[in-house]
């Protein structure tokens, strides 16, 4: 059975920092990996999506990369803004055209 | 207007009631998905349709059931409502092996 795991499960950086957060799971065989923003009562916008054959996908300040191998992918936020404090959620396709989410990582940055 | 509608927002409910969580979608997609979410358990996956034939249990459909009443539409239902199914529900369609969410139905049970 797939799980993924979100490290850390909250982090609170000043604003301009650098910041990497972390998603791991248990079984390679995945279709692709997507990252999602989740703002308090709303729903999930939709960052960065990872084929299972690419390596990395970025926008804007945003950098998601993929090692299917190990089981891991990374979401990089370069200059942390006031405005990206929220919910970021990892989850990954299966080829049962099934999601399985992470618990997310709670992002907090300080101006 | 937004591309996938979730109906009521927000619910207030009794244990035994019996209510019914409502998704449209304008986007023409064939697949769509029902997920509820917990704080510190992510979203898991109550049921998911591949078209308006085909419905399937996910993770955690006990206690749910749900129809698709056409490609645009997809209800969750909760036969008798327990107090453990306070959670936030999503609705979501997909295409192109990407998956898009309405903005959630909050749902408490007292």
């Amino acid at each position: 059975k797939q799980e993924v795991t979100q490290i850390p499960a909250a982090l609170s950086v000043p604003e301009g920092e650098n910041l990497v957060l972390n998603c791991s799971f248990t079984d390679s065989a995945i279709y692709n990996l997507q990252w999602f923003r989740q703002d308090p009562g709303k729903g999930l916008t939709s960052l960065l999506l990872i084929q299972s054959s690419q390596r990395e996908q970025t926008s804007g300040r945003l950098n998601a990369s993929l090692d299917k191998s190990s089981g891991r992918s990374t979401l990089y936020i370069a200059a942390s803004q006031p405005g990206d404090s929220a919910t970021y959620l990892c989850a990954v396709k299966t080829f049962e055209d099934k999601l399985v989410f992470g618990a997310g990582t709670i992002l907090r940055v300080k101006s | 207007d937004a591309d996938v509608t979730q109906t009521p927002r927000n619910r207030i409910t009794k244990t035994g009631k019996r209510i019914m969580l409502e998704c449209s979608q304008t986007k023409g997609h064939d697949r769509m998905y029902w997920y509820r979410q917990d704080p510190g358990l992510g979203l898991r996956l109550i049921y998911y349709s591949f078209d308006v034939k085909d419905i399937n249990k996910g993770e955690i459909s006990d206690g749910y059931s749900v129809s698709r009443q056409a490609q645009a539409k997809f209800s969750l239902s909760l036969e008798s409502a327990i107090p453990n199914q306070t959670a936030l529900y999503f609705c979501a369609t997909s295409f192109n092996n990407e998956q898009f969410f309405g903005p959630g139905t909050r749902l408490t049970v007292l």
